[in-house]
């Protein structure tokens, strides 16, 4: 079965630019979250969505926002970007809800210039 | 005080030791505890999930909770050099809400 599959791997923006970062989950997995990763420390939590629906946002800006499809894939959205959001944006795909395992793709790494 | 802790290293063990990670947590509520593997430039893998008091043991992984002591651990036995790599601790907080507090990582390496 496929993993959690993300696109693009790698992406450069400049400064003010907007961005949107896509990923489908595992096959039957409903719940998709999105966490962002900078150099040398762990994931933060950004999003979860389950069934379409937001269920968690972690302390990031408005500029932050995403969805969630029918078909479960997802997409996270940055506007305005800063050299602040340079980092690996990794997705996790969980069978549901709540504090369950999650699955993460190979990550987009986005350089913000 | 940061939600999740950990060591940052780096942990060096001699191949074929055993290697032991620590991880401390201050949400008293937090239900699911996680260990992930993450190789330099790759994404994070997830390797054991623990839910309850006690260990949980899988081929060479042992992972350990103590939940009055708010304190999980992996232990690594007959460490090898593919060990080498960051090991975050993650933990489910008691809101349904999904995230995971991920811990800044410990850095192990495996010496031949």
């Amino acid at each position: 079965d496929a993993g959690v599959t993300q696109s693009p791997t790698h992406l450069i923006k400049t400064r003010g630019q907007q961005v949107t970062l896509r990923c489908s989950p595992i096959s039957g997995h409903k719940s998709v979250s999105w966490y962002q990763q900078v150099l040398g420390q762990g994931p933060q939590f950004i999003f979860q969505y389950y069934e379409k629906e937001e269920r968690g946002r972690g302390n990031f800006p408005d500029r932050f926002s995403a969805r969630q499809f029918p078909n479960y894939s997802s997409e996270l959205n940055v506007n305005a970007l800063l050299l602040g959001d340079s980092a690996l944006y990794l997705c996790a795909s969980s069978p549901r809800t709540g504090s369950s395992e999650a699955f993460f793709g190979q990550g987009t790494r986005l350089t913000v210039v | 005080q940061k939600e999740v802790e950990q060591n940052s290293g780096p942990l060096s063990v001699p191949e074929g030791a055993i290697a032991s990670l620590n991880c401390t947590y201050s949400d008293r509520g937090s239900q699911s505890f996680f260990w992930y593997r993450q190789y330099s430039g790759k994404s994070p893998e997830l390797i054991m999930s623990i839910y309850s008091n006690g260990d949980k043991e899988d081929g060479r992984f042992t992972a350990q909770l103590n939940k009055a002591s708010q304190y999980v651990s992996l232990l690594i036995r007959d460490s090898q050099p593919s060990d080498s790599a960051t090991y975050l601790c993650a933990v489910g907080l008691s809101s349904n809400t999904g995230k995971l507090i991920f811990g800044q990582g410990t850095t192990l390496q495996v010496k031949p």
